[in-house]
């Protein structure tokens, strides 16, 4: 059972444009969504998080949207960049477990 | 510098043969945790470990086996048991909730 559903699995964004990425979960236990950014090669890493008593956070070009009542929530990359191509990873987590369950991934791509 | 050390970065396994797979931290951290990672699939927890002398399966532990005898120290072993073990293996720890840090990974690949 896949508690975690992230979509698309690729995208294909122009450099200036928006990227948005989207994940939808199903265990309403998560107070915790994080999102990773993996490079070819590499273990991911930390990019923003947030938790369900906020409904937007913004670090930078990254913002995560959140909707609880829905249950999704959401990345968007502002002036995406090709740098910015990457593996993107949405999660969740439930305060006192610290494990996380992934979504599949979105393979973003920035071109010229 | 503290972080993750996850060794070798490619491994080739033997039809039959067990293999262990390091992950070392100095992070200082609790929590340490195994993910499997398959194309298309995301990552998969197989094992994790809250404290030291305990551990807990997750999605995905049959044919596979973990020890945490040291804080640091959260090696893998993928046995014989384990039928599909080509994959990327990543090792991850963390403090607090969430915010998990991950090793450059291991490549296991079966010849």
């Amino acid at each position: 059972q896949q508690q975690v559903k992230q979509s698309p699995q690729s995208l294909i964004v122009q450099k200036g444009g928006i990227s948005i990425i989207n994940c939808a979960y199903e265990n309403t236990a998560f107070d915790y969504f994080p999102w990773y950014q993996q490079f070819p090669g590499k273990g991911p890493a930390l990019l923003i998080a947030i938790r369900p008593d906020v409904s937007e956070k913004k670090e930078g070009r990254f913002t995560i949207s959140f909707n609880k009542s829905a249950k999704q929530f959401s990345l968007h990359i502002m002036d995406s960049q090709p740098g910015d191509s990457a593996t993107y990873f949405c999660a969740a987590s439930i305060f006192g477990n610290e494990k996380l369950t992934f979504g599949t991934g979105t393979r973003l791509t920035i071109i010229p | 510098d503290g972080g993750i050390t996850q060794s070798p970065k490619y491994l080739f396994r033997k039809e039959g043969q067990n293999v262990t797979l390091s992950c070392e931290q100095n992070l200082n951290h609790d929590a340490m945790y195994w993910y499997r990672q398959d194309p298309g699939q995301g990552l998969r927890l197989i094992y994790y470990s809250q404290i030291v002398n305990d551990f807990q399966k997750g999605d995905i532990a049959e044919g596979y086996s973990v020890s945490r005898e040291k804080k640091e120290s959260f090696p893998l072993t993928v046995t014989s048991a384990q039928k599909n073990p080509t994959a990327f293996y990543l090792c991850a720890s963390s403090l607090r909730q969430g915010e998990a840090f991950f090793g450059q990974g291991t490549r296991l690949t079966v010849v």
